[in-house]
């Protein structure tokens, strides 16, 4: 079946711009998480959601990162007043939710910021 | 910070068995092991995960020892496919909030060669 897909895959911006990545979860998963890596690292927590709502918000930076899922489905990330240091890959993945269920992700975001 | 230690980089030829070691001596009674690989380019991928009972799937085998302070990842015929860093992760079984997270280290970059 179709995993969770995100788009776009690649996404080039000024520093200062605004932007927004899309995570279309694998149907029926109510857990969504998002996550960060750079270059040689392990991927880094940024935000959980159980539904609609943001059960873990602990991973975000700073509040130029929010994070939005309305209708406990589609969830999109929206970075304010981009700096270089936020380019990275932004990976989002989801579960169905119950205990001990793996994550599944997706191929993530790249976020080049110039 | 991650719970787990492993090597960062291992060799395997082709066809032989891929033993990766992971230590996780502050493991709680609460917490799983689970292994994630990440091919460049991709997005995690699951691959097992045990409580203290050893472990079979089609991809691989889990062994983790009696006093569940290490463990160790079988994939018992190794591909050039197989190359990808492959992460240790302790999860707690309580889900709800940050618990449900799955906290990446550095992984362990393991090179199958011909």
């Amino acid at each position: 079946g179709a995993g969770v897909s995100q788009t776009p895959s690649n996404k080039v911006t000024e520093k200062g711009k605004y932007v927004e990545l899309r995570c279309d979860p694998i149907s029926g998963h109510t857990a969504l998480y998002w996550y960060r890596q750079s270059l040689g690292q392990g991927p880094e927590f940024l935000i959980y959601f159980q539904g609609t709502g943001a059960a873990d918000d602990s991973g975000l930076p700073n509040d130029r990162f929010f994070a939005v899922r309305p209708e406990g489905s589609v969830s999109t990330l929206k970075i304010q007043r981009t700096e270089r240091g936020d380019s990275a890959v932004y990976l989002c993945a989801s579960s169905p939710g119950t205990a001990n269920s793996p994550l599944h992700f997706g191929n993530g975001t790249r976020l080049t910021v110039t | 910070d991650a719970k787990t230690t492993q090597p960062p980089s291992m060799d395997c030829a082709e066809g032989r068995a891929a033993n990766l070691p992971c230590n996780h001596s502050t493991i709680s009674g609460n917490e799983y092991v689970y292994w994630y690989r990440q091919i460049h380019s991709q997005g995690p991928q699951y691959i097992i995960h045990g409580l203290k009972n050893n472990e079979t799937n089609e991809m691989a085998s889990l062994i983790i020892t009696e006093d569940r302070k290490s463990s160790t990842l079988i994939l018992p015929h190794a591909t050039l496919r197989d190359t990808a860093v492959y992460y240790c992760i302790v999860r707690a079984i309580h889900y709800g909030g940050s618990q449900g997270n799955l906290i990446f280290g550095k992984g362990t970059k393991l090179s199958v060669k011909p």
